[in-house]
């Protein structure tokens, strides 16, 4: 069965670090590949997305993520982070077919100390 | 634009008694989810539809019924709630691969 990793379940920081979120999947095939970002209290928001082309996606709010085929990862970064990007983020892989499920990581808490 | 719409908001359930979680989207997309999140471990697939008239189990499914009679709302039914239910439920829906719309969620305890 596909799934998806998120080996840092807690990332604490201060402000202007520079942020790397790990994620990585199991499957062979083609996938999708998606960053979801939620912030407290709030629904799930899409930061950044993977279908083809350019392994380096840019996002929104200066995320960007890379999608390395060979790792089966794809690894969110931000050179700068603020307060306000304390949030939960999410990994999550679509590996198409009929039903079109999208499979989630466990998730990476985030917080950014002012 | 509603996008996705799930009702209700908050519920608080004694064990053994059941509800329905409605989900609504306007954007006529095929595929519709529900899961459920739980601290630590992500957002799980309850169940799923892939078209009107169809559903089928997610990972978890287990506790758990759903129907999908019109192509606009996915029905996420508990007969008989049990505390492991406690859970943040969202909704989701996709017309492909490529975009899903998630709802606001419910926050569901049960006592």
């Amino acid at each position: 069965a596909q799934s998806v990793s998120q080996h840092n379940h807690h990332v604490i920081l201060s402000e202007a670090a520079s942020l790397e979120l790990g994620c990585n999947y199991s499957y062979g095939g083609t996938v999708n590949l998606f960053w979801y970002v939620q912030y407290p209290g709030q629904h799930l928001q899409l930061l950044l997305k993977y279908f083809s082309g350019d392994p380096l996606v840019k996002g929104i709010k200066g995320f960007e993520a890379e999608f390395i085929k060979s790792k089966f990862s794809f690894n969110l970064r931000k050179p700068s982070v603020q307060w306000s990007d304390t949030a939960e983020y999410f990994c999550a892989v679509n590996v198409g077919g009929a039903t079109n499920k999208l499979i989630f990581g466990t998730g990476t808490l985030l917080a950014v100390q002012p | 634009n509603a996008g996705v719409t799930q009702t209700p908001k908050f519920r608080v359930l004694k064990t053994g008694q059941s509800m329905t979680l409605l989900c609504a989207q306007d954007m006529n997309h095929e595929y519709m989810y529900w899961y459920r999140q739980d601290p630590g471990m992500g957002l799980r697939l309850i169940h799923y539809s892939v078209g009107e008239g169809t559903t089928a189990k997610g990972e978890v499914p287990d506790g758990y019924n759903v129907s999908r009679l019109k192509k606009q709302n996915f029905l996420l039914g508990l007969e008989s709630a049990a505390p492991s239910q406690t859970s943040v439920y969202f909704c989701a829906s996709s017309y492909d691969q490529e975009g899903y719309t998630f709802g606001s969620g419910t926050r569901l305890t049960v006592v």
